[in-house]
């Protein structure tokens, strides 16, 4: 079974930290995917990665920043958190490739909470 | 890009069937995923369709029509804990990216 791991299933932060959530997967899959996840808007992309060392952006990158310096780790970086960033954060990876698309896999969500 | 349509809420009586629908739009087509959700927690992957027809899985079956870009969602013999969201996602052609719609919320009551 495809395990996926975030590091933290609650934070709470201040205004204006730098914040790191982290997701792990040991299934050796080539993407990896940052959402978060608002009532009422459902799942939205943050940034998602294809290969070490590549990212793209997703719909909503700003106040965000990626990691991957191995393929089994993906950092999502919130370099100055503020209260709109309170949120779910979900990671998720695939297998996939632009040709071929094997399902998203989740990890158990970042509840993080900015006051 | 791509559009995903599915109902906001359903609700069902436990014991009963229901079907939950999509419509999508897109350029290309590389399948459609269906997920379940459960308040608080991770989406879990229950169906894939990237042909036309029924694929069925126990209780759940998933059914896709690419000519009409719609698939359905039917859930047999509902029980209380298939009260949960449950999210369409599409891949486009050419994308690593799916596109998930905004889940319908499904209420199961005795």
């Amino acid at each position: 079974d495809v395990k996926v791991t975030q590091s933290s299933r609650y934070l709470v932060k201040r205004t204006g930290e730098k914040v790191f959530l982290e997701c792990v997967q040991d299934m050796d899959h080539e993407n990896m995917f940052w959402y978060r996840q608002d009532p009422g808007l459902g799942l939205r992309l943050i940034y998602f990665s294809y290969d070490v060392k590549m990212k793209e952006k997703g719909d909503i990158p700003e106040g965000y920043s990626v990691s991957r310096e191995k393929k089994e780790r993906f950092s999502l970086i919130l370099e100055s958190a503020s209260t709109n960033q309170t949120s779910m954060y979900l990671c998720a990876s695939s297998s996939g490739t632009s040709s071929y698309n094997s399902p998203l896999h989740f990890g158990n969500g970042t509840r993080l909470t900015v006051t | 890009g791509q559009n995903i349509d599915q109902p906001t809420e359903m609700t069902a009586t436990e014991g009963a069937i229901v079907q939950i629908n999509c419509t999508y739009q897109t350029s290309g087509f590389n399948g459609l995923f269906w997920y379940q959700q459960h308040a608080g927690e991770a989406p879990t992957f229950l169906s894939y369709n990237v042909l036309d027809g029924l694929e069925e899985k126990g209780r759940f079956s998933s059914f896709l029509s690419r000519s009409k870009g719609y698939s359905y969602l039917l859930l047999k013999e509902l029980q209380m804990k298939d009260s949960a969201s449950y999210l369409c996602a599409v891949w486009g052609g050419g994308s690593y990216i799916p596109t998930f719609g905004r889940g319908t919320s499904l209420i199961v009551h005795p």
